[in-house]
């Protein structure tokens, strides 16, 4: 069974913390993506990966930073929290030839700044 | 600029019945289109695709219309069952790595 492991559900933090979020695939894909998801607004790009050290700003970059050393770990980092940071964020993954695009999501990482 | 629209924030639908679930788009250059389905507390799982040259597809009870000329897709469940409570997400791929989401449905069916 493919997967996408998000590694914390919930976090809590204080404003200025820094923020590691940590994803892994076990499929095999070129492409991993970080996206954050607000009521009313969908799912927005933060960064993606189409190989190991290889990033690109999404939609919203701005606050956060990537990472990817290997190609089944990507990770998201916070540097200094702020409130307008909470927010759902989902890691996905893809096949770089697959046609329709389709993603394979994360169970999601519910990140609460204080 | 909002490229793909899911203009309902919500619809409730008895078991047994249709749901429709609607979304508009503004770019032509979207390759595919697709559905993806979101419980609570859980990441989004693809649900159904359609080709942007297609006008629909069908999978089950799931069947997703496209009218080009209108710039919009629906998504039909027949018959709608209570487990398919959950946000549907429209989205439209551009190829390359970019996907523009709706901003959701609530669909509640209710048994």
């Amino acid at each position: 069974d493919v997967k996408v492991t998000q590694s914390s559900r919930y976090l809590v933090k204080r404003t200025g913390e820094k923020v590691f979020l940590e994803c892994v695939q076990d499929m095999d894909h070129e492409n991993m993506f970080w996206y954050r998801q607000d009521p009313g607004l969908g799912l927005r790009l933060i960064y993606f990966s189409y190989d190991v050290k290889m990033k690109e700003k999404g939609d919203i970059p701005e606050g956060y930073s990537v990472s990817r050393e290997k190609k089944e770990r990507f990770s998201l980092i916070l540097e200094s929290a702020s409130t307008n940071q909470t927010s759902m964020y989902l890691c996905a993954s893809s096949f770089t030839n697959r046609e329709t695009g389709e993603l394979f999501f994360g169970e999601g990482s519910r990140l609460t700044v204080l | 600029d909002q490229q793909v629209k899911q203009n309902s924030p919500s619809l409730s639908v008895q078991e047994g019945r249709i749901s429709i679930l609607n979304c508009d788009y503004t770019n032509s250059m979207f390759d595919y289109f697709l559905w993806y389905k979101k419980y609570p507390a859980e990441g989004p799982t693809f649900l159904i695709s359609i080709s942007s040259i297609k006008d629909k597809n069908e999978d089950g009870r799931f069947t997703v219309f496209l009218n080009k000329s209108a710039k919009h897709l629906s998504l039909h469940i027949v018959p709608s069952q209570p487990g398919d409570s959950a946000v549907y997400f429209c989205a439209g791929y551009l190829g390359g790595f970019k996907t523009i989401f709706g901003a959701g449905t609530r669909l509640f069916v209710k048994a």
